[in-house]
C-alpha cells in the first residue's frame, strides 16, 4: 500500500472549514483513499473514502486530484466536537490499513 | 448490540499472567480485525480475519499472541505471559464490504504490572 504524509497538527476556527490536505505521490490505480478520525479515547471512526472522483457524505467531502497524488480533506464547517486525529490510508481493501501517525486537528472557539 | 462490543474495557494484570480478550463484531460482519495502540502512539495493525481464517498474521508481534475467531463471530484475542510492553489499548474492528468502512469497537485497555 502507497505511504502517505500528512502534517502532524493543524489548528482551525470554530465555524470555519477545516482542510486536511494528504500526500499519496506512489498511490497506484486501484488504490482508495480512506479518511478516518480518532477522538480521544475512543475507537477510529470511518469518514470517507474515494478513488478517483471527488466524494462527499453527511461528515465531509473529499477532493482527489486529477493525477492522484494527493487529496484534501474538508470538514465545511468544523465545531469543537471535531477535535480528533485525523488519518489518511491509501490501500487496495481494508484487508490491512496501515493508520499512520496522522495529523492533529484542534479546533478552537 | 448495534456495535462491535469488545470485553474487557479494562484489565489490570501482573506480568507472567495470560490475558483474553473478547470481540463481538456487528452481526453479519464477514470481516474482522485486530489493533493495537500504545500511550501516545499510532494504530498497530496485528490481524484480519475473513470469516473464520485469518489470511494475516503477519501483524502479531511475537508467538506469544494468537487470535481466534468461531462461527465467523466472535474473536478472541489470546496474550500468553504478558509483559509490560503488552501494555497497550487492544481495538478490534469489523466490516461488511470490500472496500469499505470499518466500525471500532472502544476498545480494551491493557495493562501490565
Amino acid at each position: 500500500d502507497a505511504k502517505t504524509t500528512q502534517p502532524p497538527s493543524m489548528d482551525c476556527a470554530e465555524g470555519r472549514a477545516a482542510n486536511l490536505p494528504c500526500n499519496h505521490s506512489t498511490i497506484s490505480g486501484n488504490e482508495y483513499v480512506y479518511w478516518y478520525r480518532q477522538i480521544h479515547s475512543q475507537g477510529p471512526q470511518y469518514i470517507i473514502h474515494g478513488l478517483k472522483n471527488n466524494e462527499t457524505n453527511e461528515m465531509a467531502s473529499l477532493i482527489i486530484t486529477e493525477d492522484r497524488k494527493s487529496s484534501t480533506l474538508i470538514l465545511p464547517h468544523a465545531t469543537l466536537r471535531d477535535t480528533a486525529v485525523y488519518y489518511c490510508i491509501a490501500a487496495y481493501n481494508t484487508d490491512k490499513l496501515i493508520f499512520g501517525t496522522g495529523t492533529r486537528l484542534q479546533v478552537f472557539p | 448490540g448495534a456495535g462491535v462490543s469488545q470485553s474487557p474495557s479494562n484489565k489490570v494484570t501482573e506480568k507472567g499472567k495470560d490475558v483474553e480478550l473478547r470481540c463481538d463484531p456487528i452481526s453479519g460482519h464477514t470481516a474482522l480485525y485486530w489493533y493495537r495502540q500504545s500511550l501516545g502512539q499510532g494504530l498497530e495493525f496485528l490481524i484480519y480475519f475473513q470469516g473464520n481464517s485469518a489470511p494475516d498474521k503477519s501483524g502479531l508481534p511475537s508467538d506469544r499472541f494468537s487470535a481466534e475467531r468461531t462461527g465467523g463471530s466472535v474473536s478472541t484475542l489470546t496474550i500468553q505471559r504478558t509483559q509490560q510492553e503488552d501494555s497497550a489499548v487492544y481495538l478490534c474492528a469489523s466490516s461488511q464490504t470490500r472496500p469499505g468502512e470499518l466500525f471500532f469497537g472502544e476498545g480494551s485497555r491493557l495493562t501490565v504490572l
